[in-house]
């Protein structure tokens, strides 16, 4: 069974700072892994999309990472906004579904 | 292009209620999931349908139950509701059964069940 672990749960840092989400999954027969936004009551926005083939994927200010063997992904986010603030859920994906962690809760601080 | 739409919005229903959520792919998109989110967690798979055929269902009681019409859109429906069903359900779109594509989520349908 497919288990999905987002780690810090909860982050907060002033603007303008680098920051890393990390994510790791236990089973390494994946398709693809992607990161969600969600803002609070609303839906997902997919940020990032990374095929099991691929190493990385970039966009804009983000930058997502995959490692099956380990079972791990990194979200980077560069020069954090306050705009950025949101709930970041990565989600593998295996037969038919995606599996998603609890997410982090981002605050960029003005 | 419209992107993945769902209705209502917001739904207020009583224990033992019956509810119908609707969802509208995006144009070209033959598959469509459904996704539980309580509170403060990540989505929980309920279905996915691919070309009207049921594809995989998660660990949800047969209260929920779901189908695909030629259009490619979907319902959801959950009978006899319980306090505990109270989520945001979303619906998501893809190209393929096989998520080679990535989802595309709608906003999402807010249940209060009181």
């Amino acid at each position: 069974k497919q288990e999905v672990t987002q780690i810090p749960a909860a982050l907060s840092v002033p603007e303008g700072e680098n920051l890393v989400l990390n994510c790791s999954f236990t089973d390494s027969a994946i398709y693809n892994l992607q990161w969600f936004r969600q803002d609070p009551g609303k839906g997902l926005t997919s940020l990032l999309l990374i095929q099991s083939s691929q190493r990385e994927q970039t966009s804009g200010r983000l930058n997502a990472s995959l490692d099956k063997s380990s079972g791990r992904s990194t979200l980077y986010i560069a020069a954090s906004q306050p705009g950025d603030s949101a709930t970041y859920l990565c989600a593998v994906a295996g037969a038919q579904k995606l599996v998603f962690g609890q997410g982090t809760r981002l605050t960029i601080n003005p | 292009d419209a992107g993945v739409t769902q209705s209502p919005t917001h739904l207020i229903k009583t224990r033992g209620q019956h509810v119908t959520l609707r969802c509208s792919p995006i144009s070209g998109h033959k598959s469509v999931s459904w996704y539980q989110q309580v509170l403060g967690q990540g989505p929980q798979f309920i279905f996915q349908y691919y070309e009207k055929e049921e594809r995989g269902r998660g660990n949800f009681p047969d209260r929920f139950s779901a189908r695909q019409f030629p259009n490619y859109s979907s319902e959801l429906n959950v009978n006899a509701l319980l306090l505990g069903d109270s989520a945001l359900y979303l619906c998501a779109s893809s190209l393929d059964w096989a998520l080679n594509y990535g989802y595309t989520f709608g906003s999402g349908t807010r249940l209060t069940v009181v």
